[in-house]
């Protein structure tokens, strides 16, 4: 199975600042890679596929970036609504459709 | 307007059974990929099934055998039947429309289920 870690686990930030959160695949997943938002008591939302295709109606501060096996989602200007847990998730194979263990953005 | 309604949910013993649904509207579930995510108590996510629209069916190594993917084209629902509970199977359930690649686009709002005695 393909693992998936992600760094780092918790981020403090304030509004303004850029953002990066990085993505590492056990093996190549070559671009199979999305980026997801959670909210506290909500369903995640897709932000990124294809590991730097933006999901129509996402703000363009958010953009995605890598192949291969290292990822990083970049958020250019943090804003208020923009504190919440990240996720990326694999989709090279169904084998399976492995999930990270997220990173946490709180404010500083 | 795209919508997924999980029910089922619900406390039940270990070793028990429980059948979750997804009912869909604004789509017709039979044409799309879907898929069940989990998400234990204060924990992260994890992938538990997914079903092709040609039927086929994958899970996680976790459910392999417990759980079945399944769905009711005439009620444009999803389903997951979850036999032989476990206290680890404790968790919010999504169903989320997949797309061909394989990430989730739309999801449901999710239903908890417990397992304890």
């Amino acid at each position: 199975d393909i693992q998936m870690t992600q760094s780092p686990s918790t981020l403090s930030a304030s509004v303004g600042d850029r953002v990066t959160i990085t993505c590492r695949a056990s093996q190549s997943i070559s671009s199979w890679l999305a980026w997801y938002q959670q909210k506290p008591g909500k369903a995640p939302k897709l932000l990124i596929y294809k590991a730097s295709s933006l999901e129509s109606g996402v703000p363009s501060r958010f953009s995605g970036s890598g192949s291969g096996t290292e990822f990083t989602l970049t958020i250019s200007s943090l804003q208020p609504d923009d504190f919440a847990t990240y996720y990326c998730q694999q989709y090279n194979s169904y084998s399976p459709f492995t999930f990270g263990p997220g990173t946490k953005v709180d404010i500083k | 307007e795209v919508q997924l309604v999980e029910s089922g949910g619900g406390l039940i013993q270990p070793g028990g059974s429980l059948r979750l649904s997804c009912a869909a509207s604004g789509f017709t579930v039979s044409s799309n990929y879907m898929s069940w995510v989990r998400q234990a108590p204060g924990k992260g996510l994890e992938w538990v099934s997914v079903i092709y629209s040609g039927g086929s069916t994958y899970y996680a190594d976790s459910v392999k055998g417990r759980f079945t993917i399944s769905r009711d084209n005439s009620k444009n629902t999803l389903y997951l039947q979850m036999n032989s509970l476990r206290a680890e199977d404790t968790a919010v359930y999504y169903c989320a429309r997949t797309s061909r690649d394989g990430y989730n686009y739309y999801w449901g709002q999710g239903t908890l289920v417990t397992v304890s005695s």
